[in-house]
């Protein structure tokens, strides 16, 4: 059974601080990783993904990817609270058309 | 550029009435298709995917039901609603082997 597991939260941070969700997974040959965004009331919406072992940054987003230790984590700087809402962690075993396995998401909350 | 529909964006049903929710998507061709269900507060269930015509693989047996007719059209369906059966229902699509997966704007569906 392949699961990927975050906290729930909520995280509180304050307003331009830095957010630091994190996400693991148990399916050793995974080898795609995203975060989406969700706002309550609407559907997820992709941040960004990630594929191999390091850090990859998007404007004030960054993931980071640790396989050995099977975790995945987003970083957010300078949080604002419209970043405020529930982030997703998704993990692919990319083996044919298996589908994505979701995390139950963080709730993310920025205070002003 | 891609783009997926769904219809209703909000439903109210009775108990025991039947039901059909339908998602299409634009701009590609051979997409695997996704029906997931998000209960109030809760993560992402997924319920069906199917990565072709007539290709259907259920997650969850319940009374729900799911039909894929035509390429780029997936439809989810029910003969009696349950009170259970409430929640927002989010449809998706992706190219398979780890690619990403986007979201729909749901269908908000309310069995009283």
């Amino acid at each position: 059974q392949k699961e990927v597991e975050q906290n729930s939260g909520p995280l509180s941070v304050p307003e331009g601080a830095i957010a630091s969700l994190n996400c693991t997974y148990s399916d050793r040959g995974s080898q795609s990783f995203f975060w989406y965004r969700q706002y309550s009331g609407k559907s997820p919406e992709l941040i960004m993904f990630i594929y191999s072992n390091g850090d990859k940054e998007d404007g004030r987003f960054t993931a980071q990817l640790n396989k050995a230790s099977q975790y995945v984590s987003l970083l957010i700087r300078d949080s604002q609270p419209s970043d405020s809402a529930t982030y997703l962690c998704a993990v692919n075993h990319n083996s044919g058309n298996t589908p994505l396995v979701f995390g139950k998401g963080t709730r993310l909350s920025v205070i002003a | 550029s891609q783009t997926i529909h769904q219809w209703p964006a909000t439903l109210v049903q009775p108990v025991g009435s039947p039901l059909s929710l339908e998602c299409t998507v634009e701009g590609t061709s051979n997409p695997n298709l996704y029906w997931y269900r998000q209960a109030a507060g809760r993560g992402l269930q997924l319920l069906f995917y199917s990565v072709g015509i007539g290709q259907i693989s259920s997650e969850v047996p319940q009374n729900l039901s799911a039909s894929r007719p035509q390429d780029r059209q997936f439809i989810l369906s029910s003969k009696k609603l349950l009170l259970s059966d409430s929640g927002f229902y989010l449809c998706a699509w992706d190219r398979g082997r780890g690619d990403t997966q986007y979201f729909g704007p749901g269908t908000r569906l309310t069995v009283l």
